[in-house]
């Protein structure tokens, strides 16, 4: 069963930076593309970044360009998101996602949280 | 940009009832589109997918149907465990796609 576990969240000041993990297990890792999505509190759903399964190819949203970077480990099972430049429109929860070709989430994942304030 | 408009915004049924849940997308995007359900706390969970195809595990009680630029996501009799926000995605265009801003289903 697809496991999905998000991390490294915290409190941030406006341009600070940050880096997310997620950790994934239950599923070829290797052989599969990878996204992260937010939710700004109260709000919807928002795709931020993609990855394919070599992490040859990526895509960024015009929120993330030249602010965001995606990346992966396929020895560890792993894709990050570094995050620079932080403004309070970046403050939500980060989900990351199987992306065959819609959005795979862990049903028992809750996100990583990314607050930003002085 | 293709914009995806869900309506109602919140519907309020009781058990057993039908539910019928719009999304209108502003250019057509053929049959790429998916429905979410996403309940508080939780991530959100893949229901639909290609517009009518179920996902592992889904209820068939949930269906889907349309193409072009008008969806629907149907629950033949709702439960009191369907209470959650709803959303639509379309990936005809990407990247980046887009999500619409949600229906809110509440089950009396």
């Amino acid at each position: 069963q697809m496991h999905l576990v998000e991390s490294g969240g915290a409190l941030v000041k406006p341009g600070g930076s940050l880096r997310l993990s997620c950790a994934a297990s239950g599923f070829s890792f290797s052989d599969s593309k990878m996204s992260w999505v937010r939710q700004a509190p109260g709000k919807g759903l928002e795709w931020i970044s993609d990855i394919s399964s070599s992490g040859s190819v990526i895509n960024y949203a015009d929120t993330a360009k030249g602010r965001f970077t995606i990346s992966r480990d396929n020895t560890k099972n792993l894709v990050y998101l570094q995050m620079t430049s932080l403004t309070t429109d970046d403050a939500a929860i980060y989900y990351c996602a199987r992306d065959p070709r819609y959005f795979e989430f862990d049903p028992r994942g809750q996100g990583t949280l990314v607050a930003v304030s002085s | 940009e293709i914009v995806l408009t869900q309506s109602p915004a919140t519907l309020s049924l009781s058990p057993g009832e039908r539910a019928t849940l719009s999304c209108r997308a502003s250019h057509r995007i053929s049959t790429y589109l998916a429905w979410y359900q996403q309940k508080p706390g939780q991530a959100p969970r893949l229901l639909i997918s290609d517009a009518s195809n179920r996902a592992r595990g889904i209820p068939d009680r949930f269906s889907g149907g349309g193409s072009a630029t008008d969806f629907t996501l149907t629950i033949s009799s709702v439960e009191p465990e369907d209470s959650a926000v709803y959303y639509c995605h379309q990936r005809s265009a990407w990247p980046p796609g887009s999500f619409g801003q949600g229906t809110r289903l509440e089950i009396k």
